[in-house]
């Protein structure tokens, strides 16, 4: 079985400040870990994904998101919030084994509000 | 990356009427699409995997007469919510995807509200 936690419901953060949402996961075998965006009455937007190679992933928008397998982790990172990243953000994994293939576990979610 | 749309973007509808939900793929073949359902403020459920030429197959607890899946094409499946009920109203979201691109793309969405 496969699980993802995001332990924060909510992050603020003032404009310009670092933001981090913390994802930690669990999975059989090597994991494939997505993080998405949704803004409010829209899907969800592709933000990263690690898959395999380095541990440090680069996505859109300034964001970027480190793997780390000892602590079953995928954090996700921006230097510098803006007022726009304000969303709600998601972490997902899926295992690499066939017969779960594209079946994505979501996290429950984790508002950012970004203060100017 | 690659695109997938919906249609509806939006429906309401009266109680025990049926609607449809589509979902494309608009510049790629997705062998695979799969249905989610959020509540408001809460995360993606997983409702069915939907393979081309087959079969739904649905999550534990979802139910397959109530929600009718068809996969027709490589480009188009649907959803059908059958005798709605204002316990259906949610957003509904589909995303496709295929094992090269190794992961999925996702619509924007189609909120139904029953009355």
């Amino acid at each position: 079985a496969q699980s993802v936690a995001q332990p924060e419901d909510q992050v603020n953060v003032a404009e310009g400040n670092p933001l981090t949402v913390k994802c930690t996961y669990s999975v059989s075998g090597n994991p494939y870990l997505f993080w998405y965006v949704q803004y409010p009455n829209r899907g969800l937007q592709f933000l990263l994904k690690y898959i395999t190679g380095d541990n440090l992933v680069k996505g859109s928008y300034g964001f970027e998101a480190e793997f780390n397998k000892s602590q079953t982790s995928f954090h996700l990172k921006k230097p510098s919030a803006l007022v726009s990243d304000s969303a709600l953000y998601f972490c997902a994994v899926r295992g690499e084994t066939t017969d779960s293939w594209g079946k994505l576990q979501f996290g429950a979610g984790t508002q950012v509000v970004v203060t100017p | 990356g690659a695109v997938v749309s919906q249609h509806p973007s939006r429906v309401i509808c009266k109680s025990g009427t049926s609607v449809k939900i589509e979902c494309r793929s608009l510049d790629f073949q997705a062998t695979t699409m799969f249905w989610y359902r959020q509540f408001p403020k809460q995360s993606l459920m997983l409702m069915a995997t939907s393979n081309e030429g087959s079969k739904a197959t649905y999550e534990q607890g979802v139910e397959k007469d109530k929600f009718l899946i068809n996969h027709a094409s490589l480009t188009l499946s649907t959803l059908t919510v059958t005798s709605a009920h204002p316990e259906d109203s949610s957003f509904y979201i589909c995303s496709a995807g295929t094992r090269s691109y190794n992961e999925q793309f996702f619509g924007p969405g189609t909120r139904l509200t029953v009355l």
